[in-house]
């Protein structure tokens, strides 16, 4: 089975400071992963992804780094800022069904 | 307007009763989703559909059912609701692959809050 995991619940790290969010998964179909952010009471909203012809994706302060040996993925927020704190969730893909696995989510917090 | 929208934001009810999620959406999307999330799980697939006359279990659907009214609607009914059902209930849509270049991304709801007492 496809399966996610971020093993860590909760991360603190001080504003303009570098935020590193870790995934471990097995079995990906295509390596294929993105990331999603929510705050309280919304949905996720979509960060931003990697495929597997890529090690690296970089969207602004957001970088996602993809270690297909390893099977670990890890998205950078520099600097990070307040207005990230929130639950960061991975998320690999079944293309034939588009069906999401989440990992469980890491509670972000950037302290002023 | 939100292109994805549920009703209600907030439920309350007690054991045996039968409860509806509405999800609405204005993307045009064929594709739409349940999910639930319970704490320290991350989100779960509830059922899915690929237009109005597929409907496919996900990883957890037993004690739901689905409609899909119309490609902009997807409902979830919890027949008899029991308190393990007390959760964040998450509708998302998406477009089928090689329809745009965002075909993966699932846009989400802004989720229900269910409590069965």
């Amino acid at each position: 089975d496809q399966q996610v995991k971020q093993n860590s619940p909760s991360l603190s790290v001080q504003e303009g400071r570098i935020s590193i969010l870790n995934c471990d998964y097995t079995n990906s179909m295509f390596d294929y992963f993105l990331w999603y952010k929510k705050y309280p009471a919304e949905g996720p909203t979509f960060l931003i992804s990697i495929s597997s012809i890529k090690d690296k994706n970089e969207d602004g302060r957001f970088t996602v780094f993809l270690n297909k040996s390893a099977k670990h993925l890890s998205l950078h927020i520099v600097p990070s800022q307040p207005g990230d704190s929130a639950v960061y969730f991975c998320a690999d893909i079944n293309i034939n069904t588009g069906k999401l696995i989440f990992g469980q989510g890491t509670t972000l917090q950037v302290k002023p | 307007d939100a292109d994805v929208t549920q009703t209600p934001r907030n439920r309350i009810t007690k054991t045996g009763k039968r409860i509806m999620l509405e999800c609405s959406q204005t993307k045009g999307h064929d594709r739409m989703y349940w999910y639930r999330q319970d704490p320290g799980l991350g989100l779960q697939l509830i059922y899915y559909s690929f237009d109005v006359k597929d409907i496919n279990k996900g990883e957890i659907s037993d004690g739901y059912s689905v409609s899909r009214q119309a490609q902009a609607k997807f409902s979830l009914s919890l027949e008899s609701a029991i308190p393990n059902q007390t959760a964040l209930y998450f509708c998302a849509t998406s477009d089928p692959p090689g329809t745009s270049e965002s075909t993966d991304t699932q846009y989400f709801g802004p989720g229900t809050r269910l409590t069965v007492l």
